[in-house]
């Protein structure tokens, strides 16, 4: 059973260039998630997908963001004109279908790192 | 705004003893509550999920919610070097069971662990 994987691990990039990273989820989970996480802080929710419907999203996810799930198997988010402010680390997670009385338990990939000079 | 408290640390503990992290919560409706572990450079790990008030044990782990004071905690029970690491608490609204509410995880920033041979 292969967990949740991302690619690339590592981006570094010039400002105001675009950049694109995938998440390929665990196996029969139906359920896909963005976060973002900088330097001490938790991670924080951009988007969900059930599978290839994107259900919610933060008010983090401005304009310059997109993300796709289009045969709700893998996922792409794509970041258009990057900013300094957008070096972070982006963890994908995906969760199993819900059961009844289930809980959301999110299981995070190893991240991509974003470095924008 | 919804937030998670967790009291940043770091924490301290010698080997062998008893490691308590706390961790509040503002949102009076929420229903799933999980404990990461995070090490250096890498992404959150879950190591347990709790939804009903008192105690769920697995191993050497023990989270302990209360609903009424919106408090949950993670005891390490013989903490080892190898615990220390940064830990992630991280509440869900939805209901369970159910595909109502948001999905996301709010995660507050985590308590830095460490654990002195």
């Amino acid at each position: 059973d292969t967990g949740v994987s991302q690619d690339p691990r590592h981006k570094i990039t010039k400002r105001g260039q675009n950049v694109t990273f995938r998440c390929d989820p665990i196996s029969e989970h139906n359920r896909l998630y963005w976060y973002r996480q900088t330097l001490g802080q938790g991670p924080e929710f951009l988007t969900y997908f059930q599978n290839e419907a994107q259900l919610e999203k933060s008010r983090l996810l401005s304009d310059r963001f997109s993300a796709e799930r289009p045969k709700g198997s893998f996922s792409t988010l794509e970041i258009q004109r990057t900013e300094q402010g957008d070096s972070a680390m982006y963890l994908c997670a995906s969760s199993p279908r819900r059961l009844a009385g289930g809980y959301n338990e999110q299981f995070f990939g190893p991240g991509t790192r974003l470095t924008v000079l | 705004q919804k937030e998670v408290e967790q009291n940043s640390g770091p924490l301290s503990v010698p080997e062998g003893a008893i490691a308590s992290l706390n961790c509040t919560y503002s949102d009076r409706v929420s229903q799933s509550f999980f404990w990461y572990r995070q090490y250096s450079g890498k992404s959150p790990e879950l190591i347990m999920s709790i939804y009903s008030n008192g105690d769920k044990e697995d191993g050497r782990f023990t989270a302990q919610l209360n609903k009424a004071s919106q408090y949950v905690s993670l005891l390490i029970r013989d903490s080892q070097p190898s615990d220390s690491a940064t830990y992630l608490c991280a509440v869900n609204s939805s209901p369970l069971g159910t595909q109502g509410g948001s999905e996301k995880l709010v995660f507050g920033k985590g308590t830095k662990l460490t654990v002195n041979p």
